[in-house]
């Protein structure tokens, strides 16, 4: 069965460094998104990416964070310069299209940042 | 806005049981999609049940349905005769159905039981 795959599945970084999480989202997707769950509390939406451009954004996504797409099958997000306070669950989704609602998680990406 | 609220925080339940967990919404929109998610301890979060505004019908996924009231706003999860693989996070979440990109949002989630 197809799924959304996220690597690495753990990642330790000192404050101040960059990251990239990575995501291949399900093959025939169009929809994109990032989220990110502090330990213990709820999902948080973060941005979301269609047709090659973002389509929305929370407060979250400040500058400090970039989406990419670089190629076909990779969605990607960067942290420029990370802070204690990103150290989060994130996770990477995709849904196939307009009329098919629901959207499919990766396994997610454990970043602490030290 | 929209909004999702879990009241329940936690249960527990008796293996075998049948299982209500509780999920109110509000929005605006006329069109959207209310869907329930599980999260076990290794972390992922998985796609269990999915209801349309419009849909008459409450949803039906093997051991799981969703218990639709509109007019109330809630779409509580029914789990009938719950296991022990059934003990995790439950997130009740939903997205507007007019914006093709909308995103999905998510309530607090209620940590799920299961009592030998």
């Amino acid at each position: 069965e197809p799924e959304v795959t996220q690597t690495p599945s753990h990642q330790v970084t000192q404050m101040g460094q960059e990251v990239i999480l990575r995501c291949v989202p399900i093959s025939n997707h169009l929809y994109f998104y990032w989220y990110r769950q502090i330990l213990g509390q709820k999902v948080e939406f973060l941005v979301s990416f269609y047709n090659n451009e973002i389509s929305e954004k929370s407060e979250i996504f400040d500058d400090q964070f970039s989406v990419e797409r670089p190629d076909g099958s990779n969605f990607t997000l960067k942290i420029r310069s990370t802070k204690l306070e990103d150290s989060a669950m994130y996770f990477c989704a995709s849904r196939e299209g307009q009329m098919i609602t629901e959207a499919f998680f990766g396994q997610g990406t454990r970043l602490t940042v030290v | 806005a929209q909004k999702i609220t879990q009241t329940q925080p936690g249960m527990f339940v008796q293996e075998k049981e049948a299982v209500t967990l509780d999920c109110t919404y509000d929005t605006s929109d006329q069109s959207y999609g209310l869907f329930w998610y599980k999260q076990p301890s290794s972390g992922e979060m998985i796609f269990l049940i999915y209801q349309g505004s419009y849909d008459e019908q409450n949803a039906t996924e093997g051991r799981y349905s969703l218990n639709f009231q509109k007019a109330r706003k809630s779409a509580n999860l029914v789990i009938s005769a719950s296991q022990l693989g059934d003990s995790a996070m439950y997130f009740c979440a939903m997205r507007d159905l007019y914006s093709s990109a909308s995103k999905i949002i998510f309530g607090s989630g209620t940590r799920l039981s299961i009592r030998p």
